[in-house]
This record gives C-alpha cells, structure tokens and sequence, in this order.
C-alpha cells in the first residue's frame, strides 16, 4: 500500500536560514506527489506538485522541492526562511488508484528570530 | 476564480446529535472528496463521489454517510455523534476523478461537546 513518512515531527530554523523538509513514500509507480502548507486552523494550500518531467519543481512562496525515484524521496526545500513560513507541512502521494490523497503525519516548522 | 465552498464553517454540536456539512465543488467539477483531519493529526480520506456516484471510500465510520447531488454539491452526514468526531473536515473537488489536480476547500470546523 501506498504511504508518506515525514520523518522530522518539529524543525525549528533561524530567520534567513536555509530548510529543508524531508519526505519519502512508498510507491510501485511513478507518483503524483504534492506539498501542502497549513496554518494553524486553517485549509491547506497546495505549495507545489510533481507528476512526471523536471524533477525539480518550483513551488508557491520560494519553495522547491526535487524528486529523487532512488531514495524515493520528494524534500521540500527553502533557501531563505521567513517568520511567515511557520506552519504545518504536509506531504503527499496519490494513492494507486488515483482516487484519494495519503498524507504524512506532517513536519511542524518553527522559525525563530 | 472560484474556489471549493464549504458550509458551515463553524459547527458546535453535543454528542448523539446529528450534523450535515455542505460542499459545492468549483464550476464543471464533478468529483468530490472528503477528508478527516482530527486535532494535530493529518488529512485522513473518508470518501469520494463522480457523477453522484461513489467512487471511492476510505475510513469513513458507519455512522457517517455522504451522497452527491446533481448539480455536484455534496453533503456529509454525521449521526450519533462523539466526541472524536471533533475535527477539521475538508471537501476537495476535481474533473473527473483526477484526484491529484484537487482543489480544497477552506474545512469545516466540527466541534463535539
């Protein structure tokens, strides 16, 4: 079955310093993986998206992230933080049958001053 | 551009009482997915719906059912409710089931008292 592992549960970055988050998933295929960031109570918003091509993406708000089939692998990463960048992170995989969304338990960013 | 709505935003219920989210999927969409997403934990699939049709389902309780009407709104119904039901329950909406170009909408906050 088709899984996300996150996993660092809490990063915590200084301002203006380099992150990345790590993600791995298990997956027969090629996957449909995906970023989300959420906020505290609030939606998800989708940071970025792989499908096929590129293996490096460029996200929403300076993010990128670079799938790597060998480690199966899809870090997300920022090269400068900002304050605002504190939130959950989410990453995910289409499941097989491509009818759903499996989410990783999730990696809390903090950024400190 | 239009985006998923969901409704109502904020709901207070006491436990064996009944609930009924709404989702209206953005324009020409035709599936919908509904997620889980209880406190500090991720988004967990319940279940979708193409064409007013079930498509696919995850780990939706017994007590929870969920139907799709014609103009492709959808309704989740909770019944007998407790208090893990409390949570953040998101609809997401796409094209014909192409789950990973899904669009969230900004979650309904369930609170079980």
């Amino acid at each position: 079955a088709q899984s996300v592992t996150q996993p660092d549960i809490h990063i915590t970055v200084s301002e203006g310093a380099s992150l990345e988050l790590r993600c791995n998933y298990s997956y027969g295929a090629t996957p449909y993986l995906f970023w989300y960031v959420q906020s505290p109570g609030q939606g998800l918003q989708l940071l970025l998206k792989y499908f096929s091509g590129d293996t490096l993406v460029q996200g929403i708000k300076g993010f990128e992230a670079e799938f790597k089939r060998s480690q199966s692998s899809f870090n997300l990463r920022k090269p400068s933080v900002h304050w605002s960048d504190a939130a959950e992170y989410f990453c995910a995989v289409c499941n097989q049958a491509g009818t759903a969304l499996i989410f990783g338990k999730g990696t809390t960013l903090s950024v400190s001053s | 551009a239009a985006g998923v709505i969901q409704s109502p935003r904020h709901l207070i219920k006491e436990k064996r009482e009944t609930a009924t989210l709404k989702c209206y999927p953005i324009p020409r969409h035709d599936t919908v997915y509904w997620y889980q997403q209880g406190p500090g934990q991720d988004p967990q699939f319940l279940i979708s719906f193409y064409e007013k049709m079930q498509s696919d389902k995850g780990s939706i309780p017994d007590r929870f059912s969920a139907q799709q009407f014609s103009d492709y709104h959808s309704e989740l119904n909770m019944s007998s409710l407790e208090l893990g039901d409390s949570a953040l329950y998101f609809c997401a909406s796409s094209f014909q089931r192409l789950s990973y170009e899904q669009y969230f909408g900004p979650g309904t906050r369930l609170t079980v008292t």
